[in-house]
């Protein structure tokens, strides 16, 4: 399987804390783009981060990108009971394929 | 952004029958559109991906006579679960990309829940 894995598993914060979720892929990729998705509802984009990019900041959303040790890590600052989420890292691959990981359910205790 | 749609956007169905679900690029091309499944609590998992005008490429394990997917203009892909079982019962999920190439983000559609008695 090409689908990659993130840690932790669950992540459970008092508001306002900050959350780092990590993944790990396994191929050559394109590009990185996190999502949020709601229990049982669609996918957010959250934000995308190119192959030749190291880091990024979107809002209160930080990604960074170490390509040698293919891994990605999200940050969310200053966290919200609405954070409360599962995250997914995706990747495009230079086969034009797009592999999520594991995801990450985080829990944001007001 | 780009919006793509699904329909519907949730089906139930009994064992046996077949259902067609749509992804549609409702503002931008897609030569190429990905069929996600997702099990409650797991992340997605493609299924296939499907560039228009040609045969959709599978992944292992998926059984392309039970989901057949027809891409057949840059705006419209289909995804069809022939003789479903309570098995397949899952969230399916569209997702398509426009022409610009390797950069471009995925946008996914809404989903569409099926649920097979």
């Amino acid at each position: 399987s090409q689908q990659g894995e993130e840690d932790p598993q669950a992540l459970s914060i008092q508001e306002g804390e900050n959350a780092t979720m990590n993944c790990s892929y396994k191929t050559s990729i394109n590009n990185l783009q996190w999502y949020r998705q709601n229990s049982g509802r669609g996918l957010v984009h959250l934000i995308l981060i190119r192959s030749n990019e190291r880091e990024k900041h979107s809002g209160r959303l930080r990604v960074t990108l170490d390509t040698s040790k293919k891994s990605s890590s999200l940050l969310i600052t200053a966290s919200r009971a609405a954070d409360t989420a599962s995250y997914f890292c995706a990747t495009l691959n230079t086969g034009n394929q797009f592999y999520f990981g594991t995801g990450t359910s985080l829990t944001v205790i007001p | 952004g780009a919006v793509v749609s699904q329909h519907p956007s949730w089906v139930i169905c009994k064992s046996g029958t077949s259902v067609k679900i749509e992804c549609r690029s409702l503002d931008f091309q897609a030569t190429t559109m990905f069929w996600y499944r997702q099990f409650p609590k797991q992340s997605l998992m493609l299924m296939a991906t499907s560039n228009e005008g040609s045969k959709a490429t599978y992944e292992q394990g998926v059984e392309k006579d039970k989901f057949l997917i027809n891409h057949a203009s840059l705006t419209l892909s289909t995804l069809t679960v022939t003789s479903a079982h309570p098995e397949d019962s899952s969230f399916y999920i569209c997702s398509a990309m426009g022409l610009a190439g390797v950069y471009n983000e995925q946008f996914f559609g809404p989903g569409t829940r099926l649920t097979v008695l």
